[in-house]
């Protein structure tokens, strides 16, 4: 089946250091979410990918595509306490399993003042 | 006015008890889904209804049995509780069941099976 691996699986940085998550599927992606979870909450959708190289951008949060649909990765310049959280890559399947999402293995940040 | 609801929020029991989770959303969504999530902070889809339709289901137990009375609700009953069941369950709920939808998640059910 369909898997989606995110590295690292953990990340401790200092506040105002850079981070960065990988995202990598077994499958080809015919788009690629990605969504916070707090500590102790739920995850919460950030933004969606859909064309092969696309970047968009949130403020601090950087969002890329890759060219041939398969990866993706979230860049997070200067991080804040705020950033704390897990970050999770989703995507459903081209070829089948369209109606689900699979969820990566997800990356913990951890900001430290 | 929360969009997707889960009652409980935390649930302590015994090794053999049965319990029930149940999840309301008022988003108007036609697909709702249960997530367990262990851990490790792994996210694994266990079930999806569509308009009251089951849709997916995973390789989950079948001491798991989920129920839709209507596409707003979606409740989960565990039979014969184990300690491997400890997670923290989460419902979820997307426009309608294709790739493309973004899920919008509850607050999720804190179980611990003692």
């Amino acid at each position: 089946g369909q898997q989606v691996m995110q590295i690292p699986q953990y990340q401790h940085v200092q506040e105002g250091e850079d981070f960065t998550t990988y995202c990598n599927s077994s499958t080809t992606l015919s788009n690629i979410q990605w969504y916070k979870q707090r500590p102790g909450g739920h995850p919460v959708f950030l933004i969606q990918l859909v064309k092969s190289g696309e970047v968009k951008k949130q403020k601090r949060l950087t969002f890329q595509f890759g060219e041939a649909k398969k990866n993706s990765s979230l860049h997070i310049t200067a991080t804040q306490t705020t950033d704390v959280g897990t970050y999770f890559c989703a995507g459903p399947g081209i070829t089948g399993g369209g109606n689900k999402l699979t969820f990566g293995t997800g990356t913990q940040l951890k900001v430290e003042l | 006015d929360t969009a997707v609801s889960q009652t409980p929020k935390y649930l302590v029991t015994q090794m053999g008890n049965d319990k029930s989770i149940k999840c309301e959303q008022n988003l108007g969504h036609d697909t709702m889904y249960w997530y367990k999530q262990d851990s490790k902070k792994f996210l694994k889809i266990m079930f999806s209804y569509n308009n009251k339709e089951l849709i997916i289901n995973e390789t989950v137990p079948n001491r798991f049995s989920p129920k839709s009375p209507d596409k707003a609700h979606l409740n989960l009953h565990i039979n014969s509780l184990e300690l491997g069941d400890s997670a923290v369950y989460f419902c979820a709920s997307s426009r309608t069941s294709g790739g493309l939808e973004t899920q919008y998640f509850g607050p999720g059910t804190r179980l611990l099976v003692l």
